[in-house]
Parts: C-alpha cells; structure tokens; sequence
C-alpha cells in the first residue's frame, strides 16, 4: 500500500534551517511528484512547492522563493524539504503529499502523517 | 487571506443534509478540476472528491461534489456524527502557477 512516512518533530532557533525527509514506498516513486503543505495551529492548508522526482525539477510558492528548496534521492525514494531563515511564523505541522500531474486524476491523494517544526528562541 | 474563500464554519443535525461552498475566480476553479479534503481532528488531510465530482474508492456516496463557473460545492448527505471535521477545497491556480486552497470550513454536527 501507498505509504509517505515523515521524518519527527524538530524545534529550531530563529534564523536556522530545517530539513525534513518524506519516504515513499508502496508505489513507483517517479511515477507521481511530491508536493509539501503546510498548516500553522488553527490555519488552513498552505501549499509551498512541488517537485518531479524522476527529473528533480520544481515549483515554489512566490512566499518560499529564496528559502525552499525540494530535492530528492531517487536510491531511497525519499523527499526532502529545505526551509530557511526560519522565523516563529514558520511553526506548523509540514506534510508531504503526491499529485498525479493532471488530466482528472486523483491529486494529493496520499499524505505523510505530517511533521512539526517549531521554531522558538 | 486564502485564494479559494470557504465559510469558516458549516453544522447539521444528523441525517440533514449540508453544504460547504468554494469560491475562486477564472485562473483557478474557473479553468481547473476541484478537489476536497477531509481532515479529522489532529490527522493529516484525506481525499475525499476529486475532478470535480469523483470519489475515490472507500468514500461514501453520501458525500459528492460539484462546480459551476468560479465556484464549486460538497454535499454531504445524511449527516453523521463522525463527519465533523475540518473541509478544505484545491484547485490549481495559472496566474500563481501552484495549488491553492481554501482556508477550511470547520463542520459541527449537532
């Protein structure tokens, strides 16, 4: 079965960076891209990029650009996010979830359990 | 602010029908499949209506989507006590070239 397991919680000081993995099993990694959402306590979903595993190319949310970067390892078909310069706004729960690239299919039809950055000085 | 404008709340008495609006604009709804998400309490979102109106296997047909223009509407029917939940819609959006949501519609059944 599908599965996108999240790397655990982390807390980091203002002005640091964070990485958080997302690793896919139960399906062909290239087959699907893996897109990163967010969500602050008590917010809506806030979508900040995807990624295409099998080329590595990406998009970024307008607000992330300049602090996001999506990359990948295909070897261990596993994910990752970079954020940086994080500030206390930053503090949410990060999933990784898959989008099928168009053409009516089921879009974010898989999500991690999500992973809580909190940034705090 | 969100792209995509939800009521923050919705409720209804078990076996009432409901439903939550989305509204976009012609870069995203407008030109673009809707998706709805579930999202319980303290778990991750789950896909619930995609391309407008399909449902994914395992979902019951009591809940069902559709879209006219720049807005978009889930329906759930027969109102259940574990249906409360938080409702996000999603459609891709070409004058931001990425996805956009909904700020979520929290659903109370009485």
């Amino acid at each position: 079965q599908v599965q996108l397991v999240q790397s655990g919680a982390e807390v980091k000081k203002p002005g640091a960076s964070v990485k958080v993995s997302c690793k896919a099993s139960g399906y062909t990694f290239s087959s699907h891209d893996i897109n990163w959402v967010r969500q602050a306590t008590g917010q809506g979903l806030e979508w900040m990029g995807w990624m295409n595993p099998n080329s590595g190319n990406t998009g970024y949310a307008q607000k992330f650009q300049g602090r996001v970067t999506m990359t990948r390892d295909t070897s261990i078909s596993t994910a990752y996010l970079d954020l940086s310069s994080l500030r206390s706004e930053d503090t949410a729960v990060y999933y990784c979830a898959r989008t099928c690239r168009g053409n009516g299919c089921a879009e974010f039809d898989f999500w991690g359990l999500g992973t809580l950055i909190t940034v705090s000085s | 602010q969100s792209v995509l404008t939800q009521p923050p709340s919705a409720s209804g008495t078990p076996g009432q029908r409901v439903t939550i609006s989305c509204s976009g604009s012609s870069s995203n709804i407008g030109s673009h499949n809707i998706y709805w998400y579930q999202q319980l309490p303290g778990t991750a979102p789950k896909l619930l209506i995609y391309a407008n109106n399909q449902r994914p296997s395992g979902v019951p047909d009591r809940f069902s989507g559709s879209k006219s223009g720049t807005s978009a509407s889930l329906a759930i029917s027969g109102l259940r006590s574990e249906d409360e939940a938080e409702y996000h819609c999603a459609a891709w959006d070409d004058s931001l070239s990425g996805w956009v949501f909904g700020g979520g519609t929290k659903l109370t059944v009485l």
